[in-house]
């Protein structure tokens, strides 16, 4: 079965350091991948998608992501967090045309 | 506000009981997903509607879960005979063909 893994379930940073979340997914085929964010009472908002093309995806508020096909990663980064990025982030995977399938998300939380 | 949207917002019912929430999707969107999000996990798959299809059911939906969309519009997720277990917070979403999926604010569901 298809699965998604975050590797970090809670991340601490100072604003300004770099943040690089893990995701690997475990599917042979061709996949549609995304970045969510939660912010704190908020809904799922997209953050980026890859589904084809260049690897190197950028998305809103300065983040970007990169589709390794060959280790089955696309991790997201961003140089220099703000405080405002504290949330939840998951990372998804969308197999066969419709369903999306989540990891089990990360928690960010930026000290001031 | 045109996005998804969902009601109730929250919902607490005595075990047994039964419960149903409505979702009304993005107008032009002929997919809508329903989800489960439990404490410290991302989103599960739940079902899927192209138009007034259901065209697949997670197995996680036991025989006390039916959903419908009756007219290809808004979906009701009904939950018979309530257990402690399906407190959770439901989510919907919806789609265009071969895009990403556009989440509501979730129905929280506690059932004491």
């Amino acid at each position: 079965a298809q699965s998604v893994s975050q590797h970090n379930h809670h991340v601490i940073l100072s604003e300004a350091a770099s943040l690089e979340l893990g995701c690997n997914y475990s599917y042979g085929g061709t996949v549609n991948l995304f970045w969510y964010v939660q912010y704190p009472g908020q809904h799922l908002q997209l953050l980026l998608k890859y589904f084809s093309g260049d690897p190197l995806v950028k998305g809103i508020k300065g983040f970007e992501a990169e589709f390794i096909k060959s280790k089955f990663s696309f991790n997201l980064r961003k140089p220099s967090v703000q405080w405002s990025d504290t949330a939840e982030y998951f990372c998804a995977v969308k197999t066969g045309g419709f369903k999306t399938i989540f990891g089990a998300g990360t928690r960010l939380f930026v000290k001031a | 506000d045109t996005g998804v949207s969902q009601d109730p917002r929250h919902k607490i019912t005595k075990r047994g009981q039964n419960v149903t929430f409505r979702c009304d999707p993005i107008s032009e969107h002929n997919r809508l997903y329903w989800y489960r999000q439990t404490l410290g996990q991302g989103p599960e798959f739940l079902t899927y509607f192209q138009n007034e299809a259901q065209l697949e059911k997670s197995r996680l939906l036991s025989d006390r879960f039916s959903a419908e969309r009756p007219k290809g519009s808004f979906s009701t997720l009904e939950i018979q005979r309530t257990e402690q277990g399906d407190s959770a917070m439901y989510l919907c979403a919806s789609s265009p063909l071969n895009t990403e999926a556009f989440f509501g604010q979730g129905t929280r569901l506690t059932v004491v």
